[in-house]
């Protein structure tokens, strides 16, 4: 079975500079997690979707971070303008049916110079 | 709210030595509780979990137990190796999403 997707998994790129992040879940996987994991900390949620549905972005930093599901399937999330505190590694997860647990990607790296 | 604390690392041990790193936790109602490892590189990967009191979850030879009187899911191994060196995160989950704890490195040296 094929695992979580993501790409890239390294980005550098200038604050105020815009970028995005693509994540494809495991097949059947109706839930999708977008986690921020800063160094030296453990990962923090930003975005849940349920299908192609918002369930939770109550972490997310709505003026700019912005995530899309088309199609209950892939997703991206998107950092516009960048700040320098915005460098950690952003991981994706899905989970299936009657959850018991969420599986992830490797994650992508950015750095914000 | 919900909220998980482990004990800071990094964890030093030699090879074959026990480990044992503490993780509590606060929760509203009956959470599910897990133990994530991450390698050098690499993504989290699940590594043992617990969905009710008193449940012990192992797996490569480590094991925790769900312990509600305590709020407590303390990973232990009994000899580790170098190869086991990498940060373990202890999480717990509300319904259908993961709270982690801030990891603890562990490094195991020959």
């Amino acid at each position: 079975e094929a695992g979580v997707a993501q790409s890239p998994r390294y980005k550098i790129i200038e604050k105020r500079q815009s970028v995005a992040f693509w994540c494809n879940p495991i097949s059947g996987h109706a839930t999708l997690y977008w986690y921020q994991q800063i160094l030296g900390q453990g990962p923090k949620l930003l975005i849940q979707f349920q299908n192609n549905g918002v369930v939770d972005d109550s972490q997310l930093p709505k003026d700019r971070f912005s995530a899309e599901r088309l199609k209950g399937v892939d997703s991206t999330l998107k950092i516009q303008p960048a700040k320098l505190e915005d460098s950690a590694v952003y991981l994706c997860a899905s989970s299936g049916q009657g959850y018991t647990e969420a599986f992830f990607g490797q994650g992508t790296r950015l750095t914000v110079v | 709210g919900n909220s998980v604390t482990q004990m800071e690392g990094p964890v030093t041990l030699s090879e074959e030595a026990f480990l044992t790193i503490n993780c509590t936790y606060t929760a509203t109602g009956y959470p599910s509780l897990f133990w994530y490892v991450q390698y050098p590189g690499e993504g989290l990967q699940l590594l043992l979990k617990a969905t009710k009191a008193d449940d012990k979850g192992s797996n490569k030879g480590f094991e925790a137990t769900y312990r509600k009187e305590t709020t407590s899911f303390h990973l232990e191994k009994g000899s580790v190796q170098v190869s086991d060196s990498a940060v373990y995160f202890c999480a717990l989950s509300d319904t259908d999403k993961l709270i982690f704890g801030t990891g603890t490195r562990l490094q195991v040296f020959p």
